[in-house]
């Protein structure tokens, strides 16, 4: 059972849009959202993470939306460029363990 | 990537075989983890490990083994129990606790059944 659910499972977006990626739970154990972009072949790397405590969290074209109240978060991709073209995980971290939930993955197509 | 070297790329395993997929870091971490990864499924977590000679179970651990005899390396074991192994594995590191805040993860391994 996924702790965190994420929707859209693939976006298409035309050069210089938004995209926008959702996450909820249900865990209020959890105390760390990270981002993790991952390109075909290789690892997941962070790209961008925020803590409850603050509602929105921006690093160049990057933003996280958090609203805790509603245990929802979200990715925008600001002007979306080809190179962003991406697998874009949300993910979770609880205050017990300290071991990550990830969300099921979307899949970003930047069209040129 | 960067500190953190997985090997093979590629894996092959037949009917019954078990098979050892290598991870070894360079980056002076006390945690590592193994995850799998399947499409439309995130990243689940195998087995992780705190420190030397301890690992715990994650939410999939049947069918896995791991060992952590030294702070660099934790390899995996698909054993013949695993019958669905077919995917792609990462290997990831961090600091411990609280400090595991940042994943680096590794190029992954790709596990195909013959």
């Amino acid at each position: 059972q996924q702790q965190v659910k994420q929707s859209p499972q693939s976006l298409i977006v035309q050069k210089g849009g938004i995209s926008i990626i959702n996450c909820a739970y249900e865990n209020t154990a959890f105390d760390y959202f990270p981002w993790y972009q991952q390109f075909p072949g290789k690892g997941p790397a962070l790209l961008i993470a925020i803590r409850p405590d603050v509602s929105e969290k921006k690093e160049g074209r990057f933003t996280i939306s958090f609203n805790k109240s509603a245990k929802q978060f979200s990715l925008h991709i600001m002007d979306s460029q080809p190179g962003d073209s991406a697998t874009y995980f949300c993910a979770a971290r609880s205050l017990n363990d300290y071991k990550l939930s990830f969300g099921a993955g979307t899949t970003v197509t930047v069209r040129a | 990537d960067g500190g953190i070297t997985q090997s093979p790329k590629y894996l092959f395993r037949k009917e019954g075989q078990n098979v050892t997929l290598s991870c070894e870091q360079n980056l002076n971490h006390d945690a590592m983890y193994w995850y799998r990864q399947d499409p439309g499924q995130g990243l689940r977590l195998i087995y992780y490990s705190q420190i030397v000679n301890d690992f715990q179970k994650g939410d999939i651990a049947e069918g896995y083994s791991v060992s952590r005899e030294k702070k660099e390396s934790f390899p995996l074991t698909v054993t013949s129990a695993q019958k669905n192994p077919t995917a792609f594995y990462l290997c990831a590191t961090g600091g411990r606790d609280r400090g595991a805040e940042k994943l680096f993860f590794g190029s992954g391994t790709q596990l195909s059944v013959l």
